[in-house]
């Protein structure tokens, strides 16, 4: 696609729901990033991916969040048991071939809101 | 946590002044990327540099990297009202992973 495309872009959930968010990076773009940002703050790293494997999760804050990609291509974001401390925007991002060195470009996010 | 942190938090100019916004960081880097977001959505890519650069410039911005003291500079140069919104710089590290950290941005307002 032209850029990199995030669903949904809205989403309400209530505490304790499961919830999935969506990024389709740009096509032949083999690394894929996600990033959360609270208001008033930096994009905070989560994962990235190079192709189909989680080159780096250390930044998933616990074992609620998890993140699969398993064609090397569309990724999907997945958050347990929600709580109203995980409302963030949710922001998705490819590059091509292997940083550093590449511009990671970004999907304008999935701002999610736990009630 | 962040590793950047950009300096000033807030900018406030008029329309047609220079705006000088800075980012420092802690350790050795590959590349700097400099990025705007508008209304706290998605973050537009504005210029990167390699660590072996200085300087570069693409069209009123202009950048500078000085690794000895862990710092970046971006310019904009003639500032419109259409320049307003926050810049954030992320740091690409030679750690042996590729993730970008980001700083906690400067929001820029461009009076009219």
């Amino acid at each position: 696609g032209a850029g990199v495309s995030q669903t949904p872009s809205n989403k309400v959930t209530e505490k304790g729901k499961y919830v999935e968010l969506r990024c389709d990076p740009i096509s032949g773009h083999t690394a894929l990033y996600w990033y959360r940002q609270s208001l008033g703050q930096g994009p905070e790293f989560l994962i990235y991916f190079q192709g189909t494997g989680a080159a780096d999760d250390s930044g998933l804050p616990n074992d609620r969040f998890f993140a699969v990609r398993p064609e090397g291509s569309v990724s999907t974001l997945k958050i347990q048991r929600t709580e109203r401390g995980d409302s963030a925007v949710y922001l998705c991002a490819s590059s091509l071939n292997r940083p550093p060195g590449n511009t990671i470009y970004f999907g304008e996010g999935s701002w999610l809101t736990v009630v | 946590s962040q590793q950047g942190e950009e300096d000033p938090q807030a900018l406030s100019i008029q329309e047609g002044e220079n705006a000088t916004m800075n980012c420092s960081y802690k350790t050795s880097i590959n590349n700097l990327q400099w990025y705007r977001q508008n209304s706290g959505r998605g973050l537009v890519h504005l210029i990167l540099i390699r660590s072996n650069e200085r300087e570069k410039h693409s069209g009123r911005l202009r950048v500078t990297l000085d690794t000895s003291k862990k710092s970046s500079s971006l310019l904009i140069t003639a500032s419109r009202a259409a320049d307003t919104a926050s810049y954030f710089c992320a740091t690409g590290t030679t750690s042996g992973t590729y993730k970008y950290i980001f700083g906690t941005g400067t929001r820029l307002k461009v009076l009219a």
